[in-house]
């Protein structure tokens, strides 16, 4: 089993529709998530970080975390194409020198 | 803030010969950088943990004498990929971590392109 894991896709919304992103992670001791978005060619830039249980929103973003099922999501409200990119979720526990990232979901927003 | 640049942005070299690539954090000091590597359309591939002042630790199946890490100062750390075969050529990015602001948070830098040919 992955220490983290996310459904590979592609996933594919309409423009204006609700994207939803998932992840689960082994290590129940983990404090800290995060997503990244990764267009196609560049590096990953950080879009979200969230630390306790809950709903976190920051603009067309909303993050959630369940530690009890140990599952953290990434909402994308009134999708955009140029949403289209790979979403990574990362997590790190909290004696972990490294955080650890799952393989990404491609995420493809239809015009 | 937050901004982690590279250096250089994509480099061509033949086989046989070593190439540096350099890290920076430009307005904070990460006393802790990550070297990933990433092939086309393949997940990111953490490599090293770069530490200031004392010795990478490397993943598990790579080869430390093949790719050294150097973290010299809180602001900079090189990946030498020494002896580059075409099987090395791949996107190669930094991350630091701004450790004062306590947020765990990772910040990438635009990446390396390495061809070898």
């Amino acid at each position: 089993q992955k220490e983290v894991e996310q459904n590979s896709g592609p996933l594919s919304v309409p423009e204006g529709a609700i994207a939803s992103l998932n992840c689960t992670y082994s290590d129940r001791g983990s404090q800290s998530f995060f997503w990244y978005r990764q267009y196609s060619g560049k590096s990953p830039e950080l879009i979200m970080s969230i630390y306790s249980n809950g709903d976190k929103e920051d603009g067309r973003f909303t993050a959630q975390l369940n530690k009890a099922s140990q599952y953290v999501s990434l909402l994308i409200r009134d999708s955009q194409p140029s949403d289209s990119a790979t979403y990574l979720c990362a997590v790190k526990g909290p004696n972990a020198g490294k955080s650890t990232f799952g393989d990404g979901t491609t995420l493809t927003v239809k015009p | 803030g937050a901004v982690v640049s590279q250096h250089p942005s994509w480099v061509i070299c033949k086989s046989g010969t070593s190439v540096k690539i350099e890290c920076r954090s430009l307005d904070f000091q990460a006393t802790t950088m990550f070297w990933y590597r990433q092939f086309p359309k393949q997940s990111l591939m953490l490599m090293a943990t770069s530490n200031e002042g004392s010795k990478a630790t490397y993943e598990q199946g790579v080869e430390k004498d093949k790719f050294l890490i150097n973290h010299a100062s809180l602001t900079l750390s090189t990946l030498t990929v020494t002896s580059a075969h075409p099987e090395d050529s791949s996107f190669y990015i930094c991350s630091a971590r701004d450790e004062p602001k306590g947020t765990n948070e990772q910040y990438f830098g635009p990446g390396t392109r390495l061809t070898v040919t």
